[in-house]
């Protein structure tokens, strides 16, 4: 199985950089994955990470760590479109199951 | 163009009369997900699909079922709601091989009366 944490609430000033813990325990490791999400809307695909190290994409910094089963979201130059949910997901190695952490909600103020 | 589609995107049903949701995708995904996402909370695994290969998760109760007849399509059918089973009900899909994303319809909003 995959337990996964994430901190349950972050806030933050516009302009500011958000910086968002992931950690996870799984059987098998294929990959972690970061996701937005606004209220009443489906997930949407941040960033993808199977390899140690940083890869960046704009805005939105994500870091893998394997071996401390250790994850982070960075979110610089905030917005206020950036306030959502941002969930951290594991995928399994044998059979694809992909599980989700509760996910931490980022609001960003002016 | 959507590439996962939900029908609908909102859905009544009576308590205890069964209801069905549907996801078809356009991307020739092995792998199809169903989750179940209450308010405020992540998104929860119900089962998936590696081709036709069934993966049901443990605590996933018998009141729920799935059918994936071929590729682009698959279902989830609640045999009796409940009004605990309100929620938005999310279809994923991806590609069978590492460094895939999975990619989401826009969901399925359930309310039971």
């Amino acid at each position: 199985g995959q337990n996964i944490d994430q901190p349950t609430e972050m806030t933050a000033t516009e302009g500011a950089i958000v910086q968002i813990n992931c950690t996870y325990q799984t059987s098998g490791f294929n990959g972690l994955f970061w996701y937005q999400q606004h209220a009443g809307e489906a997930p949407t695909f941040l960033s993808y990470n199977v390899l140690d190290g940083l890869e960046e994409k704009g805005r939105f910094s994500s870091f893998l760590s394997r071996s401390k089963g250790y994850s982070y979201l960075l979110l610089k130059e905030l917005q206020m479109k950036d306030s959502a949910s941002y969930l951290c997901a594991v995928r399994d190695q044998s059979d694809y199951k992909l599980s989700f952490g509760a996910g931490t909600t980022v609001t960003v103020r002016a | 163009d959507a590439m996962v589609i939900q029908n609908p995107r909102y859905q009544v049903t009576q308590f205890g009369k069964p209801v069905t949701l549907s996801c078809s995708q356009t991307l020739n995904h092995n792998v199809m997900y169903w989750y179940q996402q209450k308010s405020s909370q992540a998104p929860k695994l119900l089962f998936h699909y590696y081709d036709k290969d069934f993966n049901n998760e443990a605590d996933t109760p018998d009141n729920f079922q799935s059918r994936r007849p071929n590729t682009s399509f698959c279902f989830l059918d609640i045999r009796s709601p409940g009004l605990g089973d309100a929620a938005m009900y999310l279809c994923a899909t991806s590609v069978g091989v590492p460094s895939t994303e999975a990619f989401f319809g826009q969901g399925t909003r359930l309310t039971v009366v």
